[in-house]
């Protein structure tokens, strides 16, 4: 298996534009989960979907932010418009079974920086 | 919502010796506890886990301890080597999942 998948790798964007970041699970898993990472923050976790449905979104930042899962293979996380704050690395883990209580596959994440 | 906190930020050991971080929660209800390591440039990588039902898991080099009524567990890694330099991070999970701030651990050869 590839592992889990994220485009694009970098994206550098200026302030005020949509910003469309992408995964693919790894095949068979049926949870899924966004975080973002900073430096001042830390490991932030945005929200989470369990077979495709949207669980618990309470970590998203704000309205700008907004998550889809339309199929079991393919999320995306996307931010409109961006400001420089958003700038961070952004990754995709999902997991097969329970919610929370199960080992989470990360994938390489996707560094944005907001001009 | 649940707190988790992890010291030390920064370790700094020779090859061969011992290596602890350790974290607290606020939440009770967490029940699950796992490490994860991130190496430059990749993805968290989950390395042991625990459970509340157990006290203690071992895995070769690696090991968890949990003290569910001080709300602390630790990780411990024996006989460090270069490879094992990164940054660790514990999480606790009960009705949410937050990871704790991260250490950044160098095996100095």
């Amino acid at each position: 298996d590839a592992g889990v998948i994220q485009s694009p790798r970098h994206e550098v964007t200026e302030m005020g534009q949509e910003v469309t970041l992408r995964c693919k699970p790894i095949s068979g898993h049926n949870s899924l989960f966004w975080y973002r990472q900073t430096m001042m923050r830390g490991l932030e976790l945005l929200i989470y979907f369990n077979n495709n449905v949207p669980i618990d979104d309470s970590g998203m930042p704000e309205d700008r932010f907004s998550a889809k899962m339309p199929n079991a293979s393919f999320s995306t996380l996307k931010i409109q418009p961006s400001e420089p704050r958003d700038s961070a690395v952004y990754f995709c883990a999902s997991s097969f079974g329970g919610l929370l209580y199960n080992e989470q596959f990360f994938g390489p994440g996707t560094r944005l920086t907001v001009l | 919502g649940e707190n988790v906190e992890q010291h030390p930020s920064t370790l700094s050991v020779q090859e061969g010796d011992s290596a602890v971080i350790k974290c607290t929660y606020s939440d009770s209800a967490s029940n699950y506890f796992p490490w994860y390591k991130q190496e430059l440039g990749k993805g968290p990588q989950l390395i042991i886990d625990i459970r509340s039902n157990v006290g203690e898991k071992k895995d070769q080099r690696i090991a968890v301890t949990l003290n569910k009524t001080a709300k602390h567990f630790s990780l411990h890694i024996t006989e460090t080597q270069p490879e094992d330099s990164a940054v660790y991070f514990c999480a606790a999970t009960g009705n949410q999942f937050y990871f704790g701030t991260g250490t950044s651990l160098t095996v100095i050869p």
